[in-house]
């Protein structure tokens, strides 16, 4: 069964430019997550889809970030323009009953500097 | 929602030595309770979980305890060997809601 795939896997940018990741989750998987992991802390979610809806975006700073899920498949995290403490890394997450009733597939990340 | 702490931040044990790391949280709702490993460079991988009607779980050298009322999970490692060398997240998680991790731990074995 293949894996979470994300791309790029690493990206440099200045402040202020844009940037956009994309996930692919395992086949099958309804629900697709979007976490930020800052260099010394644990992830911390952005967004939460299920299918191509919206289940939480609490925490997504709407004012430069935006995701999308197309088709409730694939989907895109963008930010513009960047700002220097949006370097992290950008994990895509996928499961296949939701957020707490199973395992939560990881892919490798998209780990983001802005200088 | 609320974070999870976890403790210690980080965690050095020689090769055969047993290793334990404690999270608290404060939500009484929580009822999902997983670990996960991270290694360089790589994602997040679930080793081991427990839900809230269970005290203790194990899986070969792993091990979860849960104590609901003081609001307490913790891993335990036993027989430690240098792949286990890694940082390991505590997360909890309720109905509705996405998994809140903790800060990490960085556990070093060393032979």
């Amino acid at each position: 069964e293949a894996g979470v795939a994300q791309s790029p896997r690493y990206k440099i940018i200045e402040k202020r430019q844009s940037v956009a990741f994309w996930c692919n989750p395992i086949s099958g998987h309804a629900t697709l997550y979007w976490y930020q992991q800052i260099l010394g802390q644990g992830p911390k979610l952005l967004i939460q889809f299920q299918n191509n809806g919206v289940v939480d975006d609490s925490q997504l700073p709407k004012d430069r970030f935006s995701a999308e899920r197309l088709k409730g498949v694939d989907s895109t995290l963008k930010i513009q323009p960047a700002k220097l403490e949006d370097s992290a890394v950008y994990l895509c997450a996928s499961s296949h009953r939701g957020a707490n009733t199973g395992e939560l597939f990881f892919g490798e990340g998209s780990r983001l500097t802005v200088l | 929602g609320e974070n999870v702490e976890q403790h210690p931040s980080t965690l050095s044990v020689q090769e055969g030595d047993s290793a334990v790391i404690k999270c608290t949280y404060s939500d009484s709702a929580s009822n999902y309770f997983p670990w996960y490993k991270q290694e360089l460079g790589k994602g997040p991988q679930l080793i081991i979980d427990i839900r809230s009607n269970v005290g203790e779980k194990k899986d070969q050298r792993i091990a979860v305890t849960l104590n609901k009322t003081a609001k307490h999970f913790s891993l335990h490692i036993t027989e430690t060997q240098p792949e286990d060398s890694a940082v390991y997240f505590c997360a909890r998680g309720e109905a509705g809601t996405a998994l809140i991790f903790g800060k990490g731990t960085t556990l070093s074995v060393s032979s």
